[in-house]
């Protein structure tokens, strides 16, 4: 079974800018999760989706958002980039049902490295 | 407030000895705990989880970590350490049911273990 894909890998931004994140989740997997990466910080939750619908939002500006499309595909997006949004961002797929949300493991995908010079 | 820590920021052992790696949480009831590890440029792998019933939790590689209730404790251990082993490991706890946190893990700062031929 396939992975977490995360897309791009690497990205490189201007301030200001805006940037598209883009996450498949593991075949099955309907709840998508985004956690954002920092040695200053470490891993923080952004938002998480299931069915289409945020189900849970970090604490975060909203200039960062997110949505989930019917294939439980996942995008999360950040207008007006800022120094500080470089970071890894990592997304996160789960088995996450209504009984299973808090104890099932999340199975990550390897990041999209955002720098924003 | 809801926190996990990871007090050592690095774990230096010797290839066939054992290690542990330290992780407490402050949290509300009775949270559901986890263990993953990241390998530099990945994102983080799920290693195990205690959920509840025995307070000793076997998983991924060798992994075992011991729930200690009173003392708030969700150490990570293995009987003999590999050179491969020597990663980034995260301590992350998630409350239960009831708390509208869905998709949101709390993790710990991680602490990088060295192990050394």
């Amino acid at each position: 079974k396939a992975g977490v894909t995360q897309t791009p890998r690497y990205l490189i931004k201007t301030r200001g800018q805006q940037v598209t994140l883009s996450c498949s989740p593991i075949s099955g997997h309907r709840s998508v999760s985004w956690y954002q990466q920092t040695p200053g910080q470490g891993l923080q939750f952004l938002f998480e989706y299931f069915s289409e619908t945020q189900r849970n939002k970090g604490n975060f500006p909203g200039r960062f958002s997110g949505r989930q499309f019917s294939n439980s595909r996942s995008e999360m997006n950040v207008s007006t980039l800022e120094l500080g949004d470089s970071a890894l961002y990592l997304c996160a797929s789960s088995w996450a049902d209504r009984e299973s949300a808090y104890n099932s493991p999340l199975h990550f995908g390897n990041g999209t490295r955002l720098t924003v010079t | 407030a809801q926190s996990v820590a990871q007090p050592e920021d690095q774990v230096n052992v010797a290839e066939g000895n054992p290690l542990t790696v330290k992780c407490t949480y402050s949290v509300s009831g009775n949270p559901y705990l986890f263990w993953y590890v990241q390998y530099p440029n990945r994102g983080l792998q799920f290693l195990l989880k205690y959920i509840t019933g025995d307070n000793l939790v076997k998983g991924s590689y060798g992994f075992e970590a011991e729930f200690n209730k009173s003392q708030t404790s969700f150490h990570l251990k293995k009987p003999s350490a590999l050179v491969s082993d020597s990663a980034l490991y995260f301590c992350a706890v998630s409350p239960r049911r009831g708390s509208s946190n869905t998709g949101k893990l709390i993790f710990g700062q991680g602490t990088t273990l060295q192990v050394k031929p």
